[in-house]
């Protein structure tokens, strides 16, 4: 089975702070996604990459960057938390040419203060 | 850039009864489809697919869902849900290289 972990379940921070949310798969996948999840909103795309070093925003980047050194680790980086970054995040990995199928973490309820 | 509509943010049914979630989708190209669930403080997880071939399509936990090209629908159906199915349903469509676009959720609610 594949398996997508993430770093913690539930994370408080303070405004200001730099905050890393890390995620890894252990199945080899080439593609990583971060999304966040807001009520009434669904997932939406903040970034994704399809192989090691490589990036690409997605719908709503700002207030973002990832990093991703491995292939099996894909870390999202909120440079300055705000407020309005409080949500859940949730982490994805899927083959490349597989059908698009996507396999999630449990993901990550952030709570900014 | 592809969209997705969930016509429900929320159904409440009865246990045993039928349920349909609907979702619509807004391109006319070729696309894969799918639905995933989300139980409580879970991450999401597939229930079924649609790539290519029967427009019928059946999934895990009694689930299934019919592809309709011509009114781009991919809507999801069980014909007795059970307490269990209790979670949030998210339709999604394929975009581009390798992405998928999310629709807004549906919260299945089942009463006993």
């Amino acid at each position: 089975d594949v398996k997508v972990t993430q770093s913690s379940r539930y994370l408080v921070k303070r405004t200001g702070e730099k905050v890393f949310l890390e995620c890894v798969q252990d199945m080899d996948h080439e593609n990583m996604f971060w999304y966040r999840q807001d009520p009434g909103l669904g997932l939406r795309l903040i970034y994704f990459s399809y192989d090691v070093k490589m990036k690409e925003k997605g719908d709503i980047p700002e207030g973002y960057s990832v990093s991703r050194e491995k292939k099996e680790r894909f870390s999202l980086i909120l440079e300055s938390a705000s407020t309005n970054q409080t949500s859940m995040y949730l982490c994805a990995s899927s083959l490349w040419a597989s059908s698009y199928e996507q396999y999630f973490g449990p993901g990550t309820r952030l709570t900014v203060t | 850039a592809q969209s997705v509509t969930q016509l429900d943010s929320q159904v409440p049914v009865f246990e045993e009864a039928p349920v349909e979630l609907r979702c619509n989708y807004s391109s006319s190209v070729s696309v894969y489809l799918f639905w995933y669930v989300q139980y409580p403080n879970q991450g999401l997880q597939l229930l079924l697919k649609y790539l290519s071939g029967s427009t019928l399509v059946k999934g895990i936990n009694g689930f299934e869902a019919e592809f309709n090209k011509s009114q781009t629908s991919f809507h999801l159906r069980k014909p007795s849900v059970h307490i269990s199915d209790t979670a949030e349903y998210f339709c999604a469509v394929s975009e581009g290289a390798q992405k998928l676009v999310f629709g807004q959720g549906t919260r299945l609610t089942i009463n006993p």
